[in-house]
């Protein structure tokens, strides 16, 4: 069964760095063909895509916050780790992480999210 | 600010049928196909529809996707009062250098 779970502080100050921890089960990042992505909602808003990365270790992030983001991953722990940096209260939300499938951007979709880890921004 | 644009809000009677568009550009839908996520209330986003009008295994054929030129389009039948939830659209968009995944700005079904 393939699941992911995000984890991360519920409460960071702003103009720190948050750091969420995506762990995956039933799929490896070091397979042939696998992404994931991170996801975020802020309350009572759309979904808003941030950035994603391949088993090859390529890449990509949302332009608007290109600058503040880094993924990376830990395939001999399975995780996908998303650091943002001098965040700001508009940060708030609920920050997903899911897989994607196929890996060709223009077939890829998300077919397994997980439960979201839901973040606070505030002094 | 979204590239794909959605109508806040559509509802119908129990049984009904509701429709729901998606319309971007030719540097995204236009390009690319469509994915469709249903959000119920407090909880996580759940594909629903991919690569225009496949349904994942467990999705009713209640539900169904297509797509036209820049636009694409979810349809409801046979609503049920389980299908109250916010749907979203997406697909990938080239228009910048490396592109990005863009989202829809989201439309919640109401069933009266």
């Amino acid at each position: 069964q393939v699941t992911l779970r995000e984890s991360g502080p519920a409460l960071v100050k702003p103009t720190q760095t948050l750091t969420l921890t995506c762990t995956l089960s039933g799929f490896s990042l070091s397979t042939s063909g696998m992404c994931v992505s991170w996801v975020r909602q802020a309350p009572g808003k759309a979904l808003e895509w941030l950035a994603r990365i391949d088993w090859d270790d390529d890449k990509y992030y949302s332009p608007s916050l290109k600058s503040r983001l880094t993924v990376s991953k830990d395939t001999s722990k399975n995780q996908v780790v998303l650091t943002m940096t001098n965040v700001d209260p508009v940060d708030t939300a609920t920050y997903y992480c899911a897989r994607i499938q196929p890996y060709d951007f223009a077939r890829g979709y998300m077919d397994v999210w997980g439960k979201g880890t839901t973040v606070t921004v505030s002094s | 600010q979204s590239v794909l644009t959605q109508p806040p809000s559509v509802s119908a009677a129990p049984g009904q049928k509701v429709t729901i568009s998606c319309s971007g550009s030719t540097s995204n839908i236009g390009m690319h196909y469509i994915s469709w996520y249903q959000q119920l209330p407090g909880t996580a986003p759940k594909l629903l529809i991919y690569e225009n009008n496949e349904r994942p295994s467990g999705i009713p054929g209640r539900f169904s996707g297509s797509k036209s030129g820049t636009s694409a389009t979810l349809v409801i039948t046979g609503l049920q009062t389980g299908d109250e939830a916010d749907y979203y659209c997406a697909t990938w968009d080239s228009s910048l250098s490396d592109g990005e995944f863009v989202f829809g700005t989201g439309t919640t079904v109401t069933v009266l």
